[in-house]
């Protein structure tokens, strides 16, 4: 089985300032590694994903991401953030085969923007 | 891109009804979809794995009886929250896996369901 642990329930920012949301995973076999962003009262819009292959990812809005595998690490990233990034922030691992297509949800992360 | 949308938004119940909620994947075809469910200020917590054309296979923990779950075309899944209490309220959420070489889901929009 595999889990995934977000670390910081809130992470307050400045805005135009940069911010990392961490995001570590456990899992005996490889994953697939995915970051979503849920504003309030919505569900869930992927910002960018992990397969394979380059260990940078880059997505949606700014986002990018950095599959780290000797660390078990998938740390999400933005240079500079906006008042309109505040939301949460979700991470979540997957099976490429078997389990069932499930996704394992981290905790989720507040991201606060301030100006 | 993929779209799932959600029926209704929003609904509140009196104690003892049942409500249904639908989940309809709009442009592509799914065979698996899945049902969350999410408190305040939570993470999503996986209820059952919607698959068309057969029994759903509820998470342990999860009463079958009560959240009764029906695929019964490549584009509608539902859920049905029977006999609600108020601890039944909560915000529900189903995403469509869509077929492709990876896992992807795509998300509805979510229910807020209230039991009053």
């Amino acid at each position: 089985a595999q889990s995934v642990t977000q670390l910081d329930s809130q992470v307050p920012v400045f805005e135009e300032a940069p911010v990392e949301l961490r995001c570590n995973y456990s899992s005996s076999v490889s994953v697939y590694l995915f970051w979503y962003v849920q504003y309030p009262n919505q569900g869930l819009q992927l910002l960018l994903k992990y397969l394979s292959g380059s260990t940078l990812v880059k997505g949606i809005n700014g986002f990018e991401a950095e599959f780290n595998k000797s660390q078990t690490s998938f740390h999400l990233r933005k240079p500079s953030v906006h008042i309109s990034d505040t939301a949460e922030y979700f991470c979540a691992v997957t099976r490429p085969t078997g389990g069932g297509n499930k996704l394992t949800f981290g905790t989720g992360t507040q991201l606060k923007v301030e100006l | 891109g993929a779209v799932v949308s959600q029926h209704p938004s929003w609904v509140i119940c009196k104690s003892g009804t049942s409500v249904k909620i639908e989940c309809r994947s709009l442009d592509f075809q799914a065979t698996t979809m899945f049902w969350y469910r999410q408190f305040p200020k939570q993470s999503l917590m996986l209820m059952a794995t919607s698959n068309e054309g057969s029994k759903a296979t509820y998470e342990q923990g999860v009463e079958k009886d009560k959240f009764l779950i029906n695929h019964a075309s490549l584009t509608l899944s539902t859920l049905t929250v029977t006999s609600a209490h108020p601890e039944d309220s909560s915000f529900y959420i189903c995403s469509a896996r869509v077929p492709s070489s990876y896992n992807e889901q795509f998300f509805g929009p979510g229910t807020r369901l209230t039991v009053l």
